[in-house]
C-alpha cells in the first residue's frame, strides 16, 4: 500500500497570504494525485487531479504541482472560505490512499 | 456531473450489520465506479472499496476483506455498502464517491455522508 504523508499537520495563515501544502508518496504515483478540500460537516470536494489540473469550478487561486513522490498544493491568496482541511490522495494504485490531512487555519 | 444521495443515519448494536445506499443521478453509469470512503470522528479519510457497476466487479481494502460487501443495482443506479460484525471502531461517517472507470481522475462526486453509530 502506498503511504501518503502530508505536511504540515496545521498551517496558520493570515487572510490574503499564500499557503503552501506538501504531500509525499512512499513510492512514485506519477501524476495520479488528487487534492480535496473538506469543511466541517461537509463531504470532501475535489480540487485538483492529475497533480495540477483544476476540477470544474475551482478558482485559479488553487494550483497543484509535482510528480513522482513529491507534490504541492498552493493557495495563492487565502479567502475566508478557504480555511478548511486539505487531503491528498493517490489513484495510481489500489488501494486508493489518502494523506492524513493539513488543516489550514486563520492566523 | 453525477449527483449522489445517501441513505440516512443509523444506530447499530455491536456485532450487527449496517447497509448504506447511494443513489446516483445524472451521468452514465457505465462510465464510473462507486467507491466507499469512511471518516471516523475527528479523523482522516479511509478508502474501503469500490464496485464497477457495468462489470459487477468489486475490490476492497485488505482491512475490510471479508467484512464488507459492495453491490450495485444498474437499473436504479444505486450502490450499496454493507459492513458486518460492527464494533465501536466502525462509528464513522460513510461516504460514497464516484471515479471515472476508464480514466481515473480522483473522486469527482461525493454523497452527503451517512453517520453510522455503533453503540450498545
Amino acid at each position: 500500500e502506498i503511504v501518503m504523508t502530508q505536511s504540515p499537520v496545521t498551517l496558520s495563515v493570515s487572510p490574503g497570504e499564500r499557503a503552501t501544502l506538501s504531500c509525499r508518496a512512499s513510492q512514485s504515483v506519477s501524476i495520479n494525485l488528487a487534492w480535496y478540500q473538506q469543511k466541517p460537516g461537509q463531504a470532501p470536494r475535489l480540487l485538483i487531479y492529475g497533480a495540477s489540473t483544476r476540477a470544474t469550478g475551482i478558482p485559479a487561486s488553487f494550483s497543484g504541482s509535482g510528480s513522482g513522490t513529491d507534490f504541492t498544493l498552493t493557495i495563492s491568496s487565502l479567502q475566508s472560505e478557504d480555511f478548511a482541511v486539505y487531503y491528498c490522495q493517490q489513484y495510481d494504485n489500489w488501494p486508493r490512499t489518502f494523506g492524513q490531512g493539513t488543516k489550514v487555519e486563520i492566523k | 456531473q453525477v449527483q449522489l444521495v445517501q441513505s440516512g443515519a443509523e444506530v447499530k448494536k455491536p456485532g450487527s450489520s449496517v447497509k448504506v445506499s447511494c443513489k446516483a443521478s445524472g451521468g452514465t453509469i457505465s462510465t464510473y465506479t462507486f467507491n466507499w470512503v469512511r471518516q471516523a470522528p475527528g479523523q482522516g479519510l479511509e478508502w474501503m472499496g469500490r464496485i464497477i457497476p457495468i462489470l459487477s466487479m468489486s475490490n476492497f481494502a485488505q482491512k475490510f476483506q471479508g467484512r464488507v460487501t459492495i453491490t450495485a443495482d444498474k437499473s436504479t443506479t444505486t450502490a450499496y455498502m454493507e459492513l458486518s460484525s460492527l464494533t465501536s471502531e466502525d462509528t464513522a461517517v460513510y461516504y460514497c464517491a464516484t471515479e471515472g472507470r476508464v480514466a481515473a481522475a480522483g473522486f469527482d462526486s461525493w454523497g452527503q455522508g451517512t453517520l453510522v453509530t455503533v453503540s450498545s
